[in-house]
């Protein structure tokens, strides 16, 4: 059965401190990995990864996938309040066209 | 603002009854999406359409029923509700299959 999981599940961080949050996978035939940002409602999207090794990033997030060892990771660094949010993986299968989410990592940024 | 609008954003009714969710594609989108998102089950992914046909199942009970229309809006049916089908509904949208979904602001629903 397809799976993915993430850890941490819940993390609490003063501004300014770097994080990183991981994302494992058990997908058959994998095509690609998603992050999404959910505040307070709908996921909103950060990054989808296809190719192992590639980093992607935007501002202070960066994100990088390995297809050998099946897992992402997301970083965020010099952590702000508003980065307070569940984080959330998924993968896909290419052949269902499915996407599975993890049950997320809760971020909590401290002023 | 992702584009994807979904109506109504909240619902309150009584177990045994049916409701009908709808959700509107981002422009130019030809797959929705319909997920459930419940505090103990994190989300789950229902099923979904690609211009009008149903092209993946996920964790979709029986008593629930969805349906892509001509102009590629989609609604979500779910009938007999029980007190566990509370939960906020997700509607996405992607250009094709497998593309980057972007997600509607959800229907909470909330089955007394």
């Amino acid at each position: 059965e397809d799976k993915v999981v993430q850890s941490p599940l819940s993390l609490v961080v003063h501004e300014g401190d770097t994080v990183t949050l991981n994302c494992s996978y058990e997908v058959t035939n994998f095509r690609s990995l998603l992050w999404y940002k959910q505040e307070k409602k709908a996921p909103t999207f950060l990054f989808m990864l296809t190719s192992s090794g590639i980093e992607k990033k935007s501002g202070r997030l960066s994100s990088i996938l390995d297809k050998k060892e099946l897992f992402s990771i997301l970083n965020i660094t010099a952590t702000q309040t508003g980065d307070s949010a569940i984080y959330l993986c998924a993968a896909s299968n290419s052949g269902t066209y499915k996407y599975i989410f993890g049950t997320g990592t809760r971020l909590k940024v401290l002023a | 603002d992702s584009g994807v609008t979904q109506t109504p954003k909240h619902l309150i009714t009584a177990t045994g009854q049916r409701v009908t969710l709808r959700c509107s594609p981002r422009s130019g989108d030809l797959s929705v999406y319909w997920y459930q998102q419940s505090l103990d089950q994190g989300l789950q992914f229902l099923i979904q359409y690609y211009n009008g046909e149903e092209r993946a199942k996920g964790n979709i009970l029986e008593r629930f029923s969805a349906q892509q229309f001509p102009d590629l809006h989609s609604e979500l049916n779910l009938s007999s509700l029980e007190l566990g089908d509370s939960a906020l509904y997700f509607c996405a949208s992607s250009v094709g299959q497998g593309e980057t979904q972007y997600f509607g602001p959800g229907t909470r629903l909330l089955v007394l």
